[in-house]
């Protein structure tokens, strides 16, 4: 089955630059989609298309892509950026939807 | 607004049975897929199921497959899940989403999700 691998956690002080990373070999032929989700709250949609901000989403949130990895970078993070952070992709054939398994952003 | 609306959910044994329905407002809903996403607590995010709007695609993650059955009633604005030969590791919070993913565009969509527990 197809996987997509994101670091479990990543930690920035306020202010700082978060960037966090999702792996997968079909990343450069299928678009890829981040979701911030907090605690007892359904998953948000953040980026789309690799770089498309949602509606919505602060500007400090942007997306790119680089060979098998997609990057989510947050400039200027803040507090209420705490969260789990999800990219998603489909497989090859675009069949199968995938999630990777989640990134904690810890703001310190 | 758009609006999803999951329920159904609830402690069944294992081996046993279980619906789940998404109640969809907000948009039209015979216009778009829709798919099924479970979470584990404390655990990640996995895609269970997609059904395109008129029900002629249908996909199952390996995990599901033969065990779960996506269906949808357009007139009713209603999208469902019928589980069987439910295990422990089924235990989760289940939601039904719209995916940008299915569109090209930022229409992505979720409910608040309805607990699924698996225990005798």
């Amino acid at each position: 089955s197809y996987e997509l691998t994101q670091p479990p956690s990543v930690s920035v002080s306020p202010g700082q630059t978060a960037r966090i990373t999702c792996s997968g070999n079909t990343l450069p032929k299928q678009y890829s989609y981040w979701y911030q989700q907090k605690p007892g709250q359904a998953p948000v949609l953040v980026i789309y298309k690799d770089s498309e901000r949602s509606s919505g989403i602060p500007e400090r949130f942007s997306g790119s892509i680089l060979g098998t990895t997609v990057t989510l970078t947050i400039s200027g993070v803040q507090a209420e950026d705490e969260a789990d952070y999800y990219c998603q992709s489909a497989d090859s054939s675009g069949t199968y939807r995938v999630f990777g398994g989640g990134t904690k952003l810890t703001v310190l | 607004e758009v609006k999803l609306v999951e329920s159904g959910g609830g402690l069944v044994q294992p081996g046993g049975s279980l619906r789940l329905s998404c109640s969809a407002s907000g948009f039209t809903f015979s216009r778009y897929s829709m798919n099924w996403v479970r979470q584990t607590p404390g655990k990640g995010l996995a895609w269970l199921s997609f059904i395109s709007s008129s029900s002629d695609t249908i996909y199952y993650a390996d995990s599901v497959k033969g065990r779960f059955t996506v269906s949808r009633d357009n007139a009713n604005n209603s999208l469902y899940l019928q589980m069987s030969g439910l295990r422990a590791e089924d235990t989760a919070v289940y939601y039904c989403a719209n995916f940008a993913l299915d569109y090209g565009d930022d229409f992505d969509f979720w409910g608040q999700g309805t607990l699924v527990t698996v225990s005798s």
